[in-house]
């Protein structure tokens, strides 16, 4: 139990469905992030959340749309994907956006 | 850009045994993070290394760092089976506002 939970841990979709990730923290963490885990790739940083502020776009496709409510809860909503989005897509949290990162399980995305 | 490398990406090693990972990063940077992650699950975090020349032990894994060279190493003594995952190193440079930059990852594996 990392204190970070993803849901759903699997989730198969075709390239026109819109669904959505949902990240869930209970450290009182401040900061959120969504990391994007390939194949023989390493973790790529998407998107930071400070204060439910978004501070970091890592030139991410519009396909991907993050939401932020408040600090303990991060959404990452997909629409018109690609085969080449299929990933691992970790959620990480930590206190301040200088403090290690806790990470969740991670959501395996698979598009058909 | 900033490129973190890790060497071996693969590494099959004995009980028993001693081995070293390495990781060398390409910018100027005093924070480093290790990290484990065993199939199908999250990120945990095993050190932060926040100086040069700072030292960190738990348990058989031992983590260094040397900011002039621009190097960190986890060494592992007497190696066992529970051991087995994937390391991961991270680097985040000054000013670049939490942005983790990862390595692409040691799978180890320890043999009986």
């Amino acid at each position: 139990e990392t204190g970070v939970t993803q849901t759903p841990r699997h989730l198969v979709m075709g390239m026109t469905n819109k669904k959505s990730l949902k990240c869930e923290q209970h450290l009182g963490h401040n900061a959120m992030y969504w990391y994007k885990q390939s194949a023989k790739k390493p973790l790529e940083l998407m998107f930071v959340y400070n204060f439910k502020e978004q501070t970091e776009n890592n030139s991410v496709p519009s396909r991907f749309s993050p939401e932020c409510p408040n600090s303990s809860h991060l959404f990452l909503h997909l629409h018109t994907l690609q085969p080449e989005d299929s990933a691992l897509y970790l959620c990480a949290s930590s206190l301040w956006t200088d403090q290690p990162q806790h990470f969740g399980d991670g959501t395996r995305l698979s598009i058909l | 850009e900033l490129k973190v490398e890790q060497n071996p990406l693969f590494l099959s090693m004995q009980e028993e045994k001693n081995y070293t990972i390495y990781c060398n990063y390409s910018t100027t940077s005093d924070r480093l993070y290790w990290y484990r992650q065993d199939p199908g699950k999250s990120l945990e975090s095993l050190f932060v290394l926040l100086s040069n020349g700072a030292v960190k032990q738990e348990g058989r894994l031992m983590a260094s760092l040397d900011t002039k060279a621009r190097l960190s190493t986890l060494h592992i003594t007497a190696a066992v089976h529970d051991l087995s995952a994937t390391y991961f190193c991270a680097v985040d440079p000054p000013g670049s506002g939490s942005r983790l930059t990862f390595g692409e990852g040691t799978q180890l594996t320890v043999n009986p």
